[in-house]
């Protein structure tokens, strides 16, 4: 079976940075998305990560340790804006290449 | 590019009767397409992956007899909600992905509410 794991709520300053955790506990395991929804709205990507290491992408990176299990979002510079759920998937390597997602965190950003 | 369409966004319909929720591809072929349920302040659930041509394979749990899923083509799946009863109230989110590649691309999602 698979199991996500990510804080389900978090708060944060504008300006600030923040990292949002995820651990799993998966077989079968390809790479890691993370997706940014706003509520009512679709998730719209991130990130997609599949080697150990950060990937930088402007305000937001990825860092994922498959030997751990584990990977984090880091938002610098945050805004008004970034305040949304951010949800952590584990997609696995079957033809499919189907994904199970975390609960997501729900960020508050904060004036 | 890799825009997915979900029609209707909202739909309101009676307990017992059926609804279909449909979801294009509108710029590329999609070999996969995945139907997720989401529950308020929860994440995706997948119910289903639908292989074009294919019958869909269902996650644990899915009944396949009560939520329909048809890939007639490689840019249209649709999910019927059959006998609709107010515990299937729910967003229903679509995805697409073209083979190869490991992006799945989201519908905006359709909210159904059963009365």
């Amino acid at each position: 079976g698979q199991n996500i794991d990510q804080p389900t709520e978090m708060t944060a300053t504008e300006g600030a940075i923040v990292q949002i955790n995820c651990t799993y506990q998966t077989s079968g395991f390809n790479g890691l998305f993370w997706y940014q929804q706003h509520a009512g709205e679709a998730p719209t990507f991130l990130s997609y990560n599949v080697l150990d290491g950060l990937e930088e992408k402007g305000r937001f990176s990825s860092f994922l340790s498959r030997s751990k299990g584990y990977s984090y979002l880091l938002l610098k510079e945050l805004q008004m804006k970034d305040s949304a759920s951010y949800l952590c998937a584990v997609s696995m390597n079957t033809n499919a290449g189907k994904s199970t997602f975390g609960d997501g965190t729900t960020l508050t950003v904060k004036p | 590019g890799a825009v997915v369409s979900q029609h209707p966004s909202r739909v309101i319909c009676k307990s017992g009767t059926s609804v279909k929720i449909e979801c294009r591809s509108l710029d590329f072929q999609a070999t996969t397409m995945f139907w997720y349920r989401q529950f308020p302040k929860k994440s995706l659930m997948l119910m289903a992956t639908s292989n074009e041509g294919s019958k869909a394979t269902y996650e644990q749990g899915v009944e396949k007899d009560k939520f329909l899923i048809n890939h007639a083509s490689l840019t249209l799946s649709t999910l019927t909600v059959t006998s609709a009863h107010p515990e299937d109230s729910s967003f229903y989110i679509c995805s697409a992905r073209s083979g190869g590649e490991y992006e799945q691309y989201f519908g905006p999602g359709t909210r159904l509410t059963v009365t």
